[in-house]
């Protein structure tokens, strides 16, 4: 089992549209938990942290559920610049980034 | 604030020929840096990473290696390129007193890499 899962998409959904990821996670003893957020042929950018209590920032809001091990990010009211690859990253240890495949979202007019 | 600089953007080399990227950080001290690289269309792959100067700690047997000959600086080597060394390489940093919970990495802007 890979350590870190995504479906990789790619989500097609209309501007305006709420669409959420899922991303699973194999090691049980990870702490730190985050999204990127990647657009084409430009490096990984951090778009929030993920906290044990869930947490929002605007119109993404992201869950963690340890009993499952999964990670989720909700994004409501789509805008076409949210098209992008959404990495999900689990860190193995406290400092090894380990990185999901990503999942691909376009958004249409 | 903390910068990271990773060059050259672009780098097109012959088979057999050898390759150094170089990243270098500002603004901190005593990173955590790191080195993946991105096949196209794939996720990122931890290449190598470094909690101080002179550890290097490789994650996949490969044809590449690296060092830290200084707190801020990441070097990425090969003596012969291969053909499946193309990618995209990416340096990252993270504080390196994070705590347990650890923190987020930040990345350069990456090294487009052909190799022909």
């Amino acid at each position: 089992r890979k350590e870190v899962e995504q479906d990789p998409g790619p989500f097609n959904v209309p501007e305006g549209a709420t669409v959420a990821f899922n991303c699973t996670y194999s090691n049980s003893a990870s702490q730190s938990f985050f999204w990127y957020r990647q657009d084409c042929r430009k490096e990984p950018k951090l778009l929030m942290s993920v906290y044990s209590s869930g947490n929002e920032d605007g119109r993404f809001t992201a869950q963690l559920n340890r009993a499952s091990q999964y990670i989720s990010l909700l994004i409501r009211d789509s805008k076409l610049s949210d098209s992008a690859t959404y990495l999900c990253v689990v860190n193995r240890g406290s400092y090894i980034p380990t990185f999901g495949r990503g999942t691909s979202l376009i958004v249409h007019p | 604030s903390q910068t990271i600089h990773q060059w050259p953007a672009t780098l097109v080399q012959p088979v057999g020929s050898p390759l150094s990227l170089e990243c270098t950080v500002e603004g901190t001290s005593n990173p955590n840096l790191y080195w993946y690289r991105q096949a196209a269309g794939r996720g990122l792959q931890l290449l190598f990473y470094s909690v101080g100067i002179g550890q290097i700690s490789s994650e996949v047997p490969q044809n590449l290696s690296a060092s830290r000959p200084q707190d801020r600086q990441f070097i990425l080597s090969s003596k012969k390129l291969l053909l499946s060394d193309s990618g995209f390489y990416l340096c990252a940093w993270s504080v390196g007193t994070g705590g347990p919970r650890g923190t987020e990495a930040f990345f350069g802007q990456g090294t487009r890499l052909t190799v022909v």
